[in-house]
């Protein structure tokens, strides 16, 4: 079946830095979503991506829809202590009403 | 309030019993799920349903059960054939692509 691959797997970072994370697969996806998954929380959908080449910011957040329709990328300007958590990315299934997820980038944060 | 709830946050269990947790949604959406996750690891889809009275299995269903007699509600069972029950269990609902998650309940079975 299809997969999705994150990377890095997690990332230590100080306040005020910039992070970048990208999520990688071998087939085709027509929608490209991010999540964010506080602990012990359930995950909160960030953005959601439909076209190619697609750039869409969420305050601090900017995500890309890869041209090549196999990979999107998330990144997060002046990060903060509230931005610790589990980003995952997200894709539809072909043919099946459910969606494939990444192992997720576990993201921490030094004060 | 539109949204997902799960119930309770936090549910003990002795090995052996079947245990059943709580998901419900007033967004009206006619998909729901059910996913699991253990420590430090991503989701995995257990059970799904598109349209009431009917459901599809994930990935890892042996061991568990549903039902989805009403749009709003789509309760798990997690029964004793379960080999490694603890986790945290994850409700979600669409009414297209993008999923919305309910809060999770964290099951301990000891």
């Amino acid at each position: 079946g299809q997969q999705l691959n994150q990377s890095p797997q997690s990332m230590f970072i100080q306040e005020g830095e910039d992070v970048s994370m990208n999520c990688t697969s071998s087939s085709i996806f027509n929608t490209w979503l991010w999540y964010k998954q506080d602990p012990g929380e359930g995950p909160v959908l960030l953005i959601a991506l439909y076209k190619a080449g697609e750039l869409t910011s969420n305050g601090r957040l900017t995500a890309q829809f890869g041209i090549t329709r196999k990979d999107s990328f998330l990144n997060i300007s002046a990060s903060i202590p509230s931005d610790v958590g589990i980003y995952f990315c997200a894709g539809p299934d072909q043919g099946a009403q459910k969606l494939v997820f990444g192992q997720g980038t576990r993201l921490t944060i030094n004060p | 309030d539109g949204g997902i709830t799960q119930s309770p946050k936090y549910l003990f269990r002795k090995e052996g019993q079947n245990v059943t947790l709580s998901c419900e949604q007033n967004l009206n959406h006619d998909a729901m799920y059910w996913y699991r996750q253990d420590p430090g690891q991503g989701l995995r889809l257990i059970y799904y349903s598109q349209i009431v009275n009917d459901f599809q299995k994930g990935d890892i269903a042996e061991g568990y059960s549903v039902s989805r007699e009403k749009k709003e509600s789509f309760p798990l069972t997690v029964t004793s054939a379960q080999k490694n029950p603890t986790a945290f269990y994850l409700c979600a609902s669409s009414m297209s692509q993008e999923q919305f998650f309910g809060p999770g309940t964290r099951l301990t079975v000891l």
